[in-house]
């Protein structure tokens, strides 16, 4: 299947900095691609939907001014957690979407957060 | 609203065994499907999808069944192994839309 890279994979910041993640499709140009969360033991969540050259589509309770989403080229997507707090810890998950029918959605190995 | 959910959250299974992972989904106009298997502290990694106009998709070791008249959908694992461990997940499309995911079944294989 088709390769998408995430980095950092894991991150500890102090509160109150921004963190960034950035997001690659490394085999395939992705005019869309999706921000998840995960808290242990559950199911992904969707946080946005990042359109390559257009602003991202926000989930309902998820700030967009706190987690800031560019999609700036086809194959690469950037999230920013802004001034992190510690209930920001968490899993964050990119993904990105073949353009070709069916259009299958490939993950990225995630990255850890941690705010202290 | 409708989701994606699943039967079991977990399924215990015997090395060498055939493993069958269950999904039922409520959206009758989804239209795509695809499992994924997640290994602990890492992302998800695409297993096998299916398009609604398909009853049965096979790959390496993995039979994906859709039963559309129940809205079913379920895994098989043949000769399950040890690195089959992990949690799966089923989601669902409607059309070009977003992914909505089940809440995943741990499986646990044992030697």
């Amino acid at each position: 299947g088709a390769v998408v890279s995430q980095h950092p994979s894991r991150v500890i910041c102090k509160s109150g900095t921004s963190v960034k993640i950035e997001c690659r499709s490394l085999d395939f140009q992705a005019t869309t691609m999706f921000w998840y969360r995960q808290f242990p033991k559950q199911s992904l969540m969707l946080m946005a939907t990042s359109n390559e050259g257009s602003k991202a589509t926000y989930e309902q309770g998820v700030e967009k001014d706190k987690f800031l989403i560019n999609h700036a080229s086809l194959t690469l997507s950037t999230l920013t957690v802004t001034s992190a707090h510690p209930e920001d810890s968490s899993f964050y998950i990119c993904s990105a979407r073949e353009p070709q029918v069916p259009k299958t959605q490939y993950f990225g190995p995630g990255t850890r957060l941690l705010v202290l | 609203g409708e989701s994606v959910g699943l039967h079991l959250p977990t399924l215990s299974v015997q090395e060498g065994d055939n493993s069958i992972i269950n999904c039922a989904y409520s959206n009758s106009a989804s239209d795509y499907f695809i499992w994924y298997k997640q290994e602990s502290g890492k992302g998800p990694q695409f297993i096998i999808d299916i398009r609604s106009n398909m009853d049965k998709r096979q790959g390496q070791r993995v039979t994906v069944l859709l039963n559309k008249t129940v809205k079913h959908l379920s895994l098989q694992i043949a000769a399950t192994q040890p690195g089959d461990s992990a949690v799966y997940f089923c989601a669902e499309r409607e059309n070009d839309y977003k992914l909505s995911f089940g809440a995943g079944t741990t499986v646990t294989v044992r030697a």
